[in-house]
């Protein structure tokens, strides 16, 4: 059954390292997504493609943080260098009818990142 | 920017109770949608409603969405254990429907 893939699932890492998540969308789908969540913000939305293409990216931290996608089947999200603040679970999510009210968003399991 | 606030922010009850959670904006939204989310899991799509007042029922569950599509309601009959999870508004802006605009949460506890 189709759904999104996102490895690691889990990352500790320290303060400085590089921090790279990635994320295998549901085939087909032409619109990927990059959020944060934390206790504090709660579900953020950090960056956008369509059609592999960026969109958005204004609810990323510029100077730190990176989003791409190489090819249809692999999205990546790089932290350089990572902070503490950093800390929270990082989902993707993956449509096919963004740009719509039906705006259906398949998300993945999430990957939790913990910065020491 | 658009915010969603939802309310209780928690709620613990017992099984066979009913509940209602609230959605609430200053702000007109293209569409409204409803997600749960369970630990260690991303959040899945209940619902989407559409046009002001339309209200959609999923089982024990009932989403209306406000006449002016500001706000949301869910309303859930009979709780039972799986039940239990974070459940999330989430409202598709005017000005962009690419977008979705999470609200604040509202984790959801039914007891045996």
């Amino acid at each position: 059954d189709a759904r999104v893939t996102q490895t690691p699932r889990d990352k500790v890492t320290e303060m400085g390292q590089e921090v790279t998540m990635r994320c295998q969308p549901i085939l087909g789908h032409n619109t990927v997504f990059w959020y944060r969540q934390t206790m504090m913000q709660g579900l953020e939305l950090l960056a956008y493609f369509r059609n592999r293409a960026p969109l958005d990216d204004s609810g990323m931290p510029k100077d730190r943080f990176s989003a791409e996608m190489p090819d249809a089947t692999l999205a990546t999200l790089k932290i350089q260098p990572s902070e503490p603040r950093d800390s929270a679970v990082y989902f993707c999510a993956s449509g096919s009818l963004a740009g719509s009210s039906y705006n259906e968003q398949f998300f993945g399991p999430g990957t939790r990142l913990t910065v020491l | 920017t658009q915010l969603l606030e939802q309310s209780p922010q928690f709620l613990s009850i017992q099984e066979g109770e009913n509940l209602t959670v609230y959605c609430n904006s200053s702000s007109v939204f293209s569409s409204l949608q409803w997600y749960r989310q369970e630990p260690g899991e991303g959040p899945v799509l209940l619902v989407t409603v559409v046009t002001g007042g339309e209200v959609k029922k999923l089982k024990r569950l009932t989403f209306q969405f406000g006449d002016a599509r500001k706000d949301s309601s869910l309303h859930i009959t009979a709780a039972q254990t799986g039940d239990t999870g974070l459940y999330l508004c989430a409202g598709i802006p005017t000005y962009n429907t690419d977008k979705l605009i999470f609200g604040t949460g509202t984790r959801l506890q039914v007891f045996p």
